[in-house]
């Protein structure tokens, strides 16, 4: 069975700080690792990573894959308010169209 | 905006009746999933379904079932609910390519009382 494990479970951090979230994966024929932020409802489509060692980069947001340790960071620097959200790190398994998800890491940004 | 929309957003029940969600894919997106949302199990895949056909299924319960239609929207029935089933329920939809991104709509809340 697939697994994600996300660290930490939350996470409360001041406008301005840098922080990273963790996630790790078992999954059988691995395709994809995809990152998703979810604030009151639906999650928004952060980054989908294939490739070990390539960074992928939004703004503030970036994130990496490393496929041999079978691990994803998601950074976000120069924190905001507005980036006070669930982060949830989810994987596709080679030939199947069904994302495996963590449970999720609660960022709360405070001024 | 994803896209996605689902209706209806909130939706409080009596334990034992049924009811259906509805979902409408982004435009040209062949494939929707269904995915439910609790507080203690996080997102799990219930359902897929790509151009009318079922394509994976995940823990989705017996009392639960799920359709898609020629227009491609789709709908998820729950029958015989029970106080555990309270959650939020989301659609998602993508064109079906293995390995795309999969967009979700703003999710029905369901609450069984």
């Amino acid at each position: 069975e697939d697994k994600v494990v996300q660290s930490p479970l939350s996470l409360v951090v001041h406008e301005g700080d840098t922080v990273t979230l963790n996630c790790s994966y078992e999954v059988t024929n691995f395709r994809s690792l995809l990152w998703y932020k979810q604030e009151k409802k639906a999650p928004t489509f952060l980054f989908m990573l294939t490739s070990s060692g390539i960074e992928k980069k939004s703004g503030r947001l970036s994130s990496i894959l490393d496929k041999k340790e079978l691990f994803s960071i998601l950074n976000i620097t120069a924190t905001q308010t507005g980036d006070s959200a669930v982060y949830l790190c989810a994987v596709l398994r080679a030939g199947s169209y069904q994302l495996t998800f963590g449970k999720g890491t609660k960022l709360s940004v405070i001024p | 905006d994803s896209g996605v929309t689902q209706t209806p957003k909130h939706l409080i029940t009596a334990t034992g009746q049924r009811v259906t969600l509805r979902c409408s894919p982004r435009s040209g997106d062949l494939s929707v999933y269904w995915y439910q949302q609790s507080l203690d199990q996080g997102l799990q895949f219930l359902i897929q379904y790509y151009n009318g056909e079922e394509r994976a299924k995940g823990n989705i319960l017996e009392r639960f079932s799920a359709q898609q239609f020629p227009d491609l929207h789709s709908e998820l029935n729950l029958s015989s609910l029970e106080l555990g089933d309270s959650a939020l329920y989301f659609c998602a939809s993508s064109d079906g390519t293995e390995g795309n991104t999969i967009y979700f709509g703003e999710g029905s809340w369901l609450t069984v009382v």
